[in-house]
């Protein structure tokens, strides 16, 4: 697509329960990256992809946080048994490869009640 | 890991008027961008300037890699310039993730 698209926009859950967040990169970037923004601050890093792998992980917060990216394009980010704490924009981009120029989408504002 | 500090916190200008953002890191960089986050939330990738000087319109970057520090220039602000700059930089012989600094909220006011 022309830019980076992220779904749902907008996500209220409860405590406990599990969501999963998708971005779709712009079409032909191969590295796609995924950060938390909560109210207020800068930006955390939790993952990137280089085509469909993961090379460093160390940014997620918890075992209940995973990523994936499958077919080199679409990527899903879950948090099971959501936390208060998880509240915040989680945002996606993507770049033609590593290193070079980032791309955001719109993010996802996620409320745990 | 990198440390990134951007100066000053918080900006408040009149429209018209310029101002120079700073942007400190602590070890040598393979990547330097800066961003701009509106009111609204969207992030904009204004450079990707890991060394050397860019220009973009009423905006210019400045990144000497080897006192590391980049300076980005707004000249003749206009109140749609107003929202969060933010530095990020990718450090060498690290991850290839961005460290995103703390950023610059500036406010142009009419």
């Amino acid at each position: 697509g022309a830019g980076v698209s992220q779904s749902p926009s907008n996500k209220v859950t409860e405590k406990g329960k599990d969501v999963e967040l998708r971005c779709d990169p712009i079409s032909g970037h191969t590295a796609l990256y995924w950060y938390r923004q909560s109210l207020g601050q800068g930006l955390e890093f939790l993952i990137y992809f280089q085509g469909n792998s993961a090379p460093d992980k160390s940014g997620l917060p918890s075992d209940r946080f995973s990523a994936e990216r499958t077919g080199g394009s679409v990527s899903t980010l879950t948090i099971q048994r959501t936390q208060q704490e998880d509240s915040a924009v989680y945002l996606c981009a993507s770049s033609f490869r590593v290193g070079q120029p980032q791309h955001f989408g719109d993010g996802t504002r996620l409320s745990i009640l | 890991g990198i440390q990134v500090e951007q100066s000053p916190p918080d900006l408040i200008l009149q429209e018209g008027a310029n101002s120079t953002l700073r942007c400190n890191f602590s070890d040598s960089v393979n990547n330097l961008q800066w961003f701009h986050q509106n009111p609204w939330g969207q992030l904009i990738n204004l450079f990707y300037i890991p060394s050397g000087t860019k220009q973009n319109g009423r905006l210019s970057a400045t990144t000497v890699a080897t006192e590391r520090y980049s300076l980005l220039y707004i000249s003749s602000s206009q109140t749609t310039d107003s929202g969060v700059y933010f530095c990020a930089v990718e450090s060498q012989g690290g991850s290839e993730k961005l460290v995103f600094g703390k950023g610059t909220k500036l406010t142009v006011n009419p």
